[in-house]
């Protein structure tokens, strides 16, 4: 069945300081991989995605996210983190024949000034 | 862009009653609506999924006469946890899909989310 790891439960960076948030899938098939955040008591909020194609994403809030086939990774990145960053990120993966999601453990992000 | 709205919000219930959860996709149709359930400090673990005018399917070890799922349109999902008890206490929260696009390229719409606290 597919899975989707997130080895790391919590990260702390400095403000200003460059951000990535790792992410393996284990899955046959290609993946349609997706990267959510969530802010405490709060919903989700898609920050991207990939179907195919490019494997350098590009989302919103100034986050990007590379596919990586032969390492099985989907890792998220920011140049530079903000306080307001602080957050909890999902990665999910999509089930190639259906709607249902399946999310990593996620990664709690703590933002020090 | 596309909105779900969930409601209530946060609720408080004392055990033995039911509490209803809605869920509700505001400006775009959804013929498949699905219901998380987060613990404290973990993911979000999929309930179930719904599609209009048919029977919800359950997750292996969800009590689907404990949750009840109702999706009588294709813009209103209902949760309905009956008889709560404190162990019911968690976070749900909704998801819709956009009717008439791929699954793949309609990313999942969420709902804020209901703190329910049974007590």
């Amino acid at each position: 069945a597919q899975s989707v790891t997130q080895p790391d439960i919590h990260i702390t960076v400095s403000e200003g300081a460059s951000l990535e948030l790792r992410c393996n899938y284990s899955y046959g098939a290609t993946p349609y991989l997706f990267w959510y955040v969530q802010s405490p008591g709060q919903g989700l909020q898609l920050l991207l995605k990939y179907f195919s194609g490019d494997t350098l994403v590009q989302g919103i809030k100034g986050f990007e996210a590379e596919f990586k086939r032969s390492q099985s990774s989907f890792n998220l990145r920011k140049p530079s983190v903000h306080w307001s960053d602080a957050a909890e990120y999902f990665c999910a993966v999509i089930v190639e024949y259906g709607n249902k999601l399946v999310f990593g453990a996620g990664t709690i992000l703590r933002v020090k000034s | 862009g596309a909105v779900v709205s969930q409601h209530p919000s946060w609720v408080i219930c004392k055990s033995g009653t039911s509490v209803k959860i809605e869920c509700r996709s505001l400006d775009f149709q959804a013929t498949t609506m699905f219901w998380y359930r987060q613990f404290p400090k973990q993911s979000l673990m999929l309930m179930a999924t719904s599609n209009e005018g048919s029977k919800a399917t359950y997750e292996q070890g969800v009590e689907k006469d404990k949750f009840l799922i109702n999706h009588a349109s294709l813009t209103l999902s209902t949760l309905t946890v009956t008889s709560a008890h404190p162990e019911d206490s968690s976070f749900y929260i909704c998801s819709a899909a956009t009717v008439g696009l791929s699954s793949y390229n309609s990313p999942l719409h969420f709902g804020n989310g209901t703190r329910l606290t049974v007590t």
